[in-house]
């Protein structure tokens, strides 16, 4: 079956480091993948995705690119802000619709 | 996109009684999902719901405890039922959407639940 591994936190971090996430998966086919967020309190919010081998996804200052002959979709920032802290979820959807999540990685930026 | 509301956004709970979690969309969909995030953990599948149809459970997860509804395309309910302790999680419903030829799926904020 699908499954998503990923890096476990949890991580600190300084204002303005570098940032990076590991996630790799394991899937038939051809699946999505997805990098979702969720702040202190709140729901999951689609941060970014790619559908296909070397797509990048792009947001907020986050990318991650997918890398079919690694299996790989890693989340990096270059420059984090004290209100990235949160939870990461690393998700893949494979043909059957539903979506297989990482085990979260929580991320803290000290000011 | 979608946008999602859910109510409650949290309770407490007694023992043994049950809770029914609305999920309200603001377009008509045809997957909704509900998960559950027990404290410090990832989100598990409960159960797939299609309107018009019965809702498929994931392994784990029955429909006498966790019934769900879903009378028509914008809206879904899920009920905790007869629950313990153990219930205790965040509850949150998301429904699929095509964007641009890509399937992407948006989460509603989430339903917080103690039961004591």
């Amino acid at each position: 079956g699908n499954s998503v591994t990923q890096m476990e936190g949890p991580v600190t971090l300084s204002e303005e480091a570098f940032l990076t996430i590991n996630c790799t998966y394991t899937a038939t086919g051809y699946p999505s993948l997805f990098w979702y967020v969720q702040y202190p309190g709140e729901g999951l919010q689609l941060l970014l995705k790619a559908t296909k081998a070397d797509d990048k996804g792009s947001n907020k200052g986050f990318e991650a690119t997918y890398r079919k002959e690694t299996t790989s979709f890693h989340l990096e920032k270059g420059s984090v802000q004290v209100s990235d802290s949160a939870v990461y979820f690393c998700a893949l959807r494979g043909n059957d619709y539903k979506l297989s999540f990482g085990a979260g990685t929580t991320v803290t930026v000290r000011a | 996109s979608a946008v999602i509301s859910q109510k409650p956004s949290r309770d407490i709970c007694q023992r043994g009684t049950s809770l029914t979690i609305q999920c309200q969309v603001d377009s008509q969909v045809t997957m909704m999902f509900w998960y559950r995030q027990q404290p410090g953990q990832s989100l598990t599948l409960i159960a797939t719901a299609n309107q018009g149809s019965e809702a498929t459970y994931e392994s784990g997860f029955v429909i006498d405890k966790f019934p769900i509804s879903r009378p028509n395309l914008t809206f879904s309910t899920l009920t905790v039922s007869n629950m313990s302790p153990e219930d205790s999680s965040i509850y949150l419903c998301s429904v699929e959407v095509l964007e641009r030829g890509i399937y992407e799926q948006y989460f509603g904020p989430g339903t917080r639940l103690t039961v004591t």
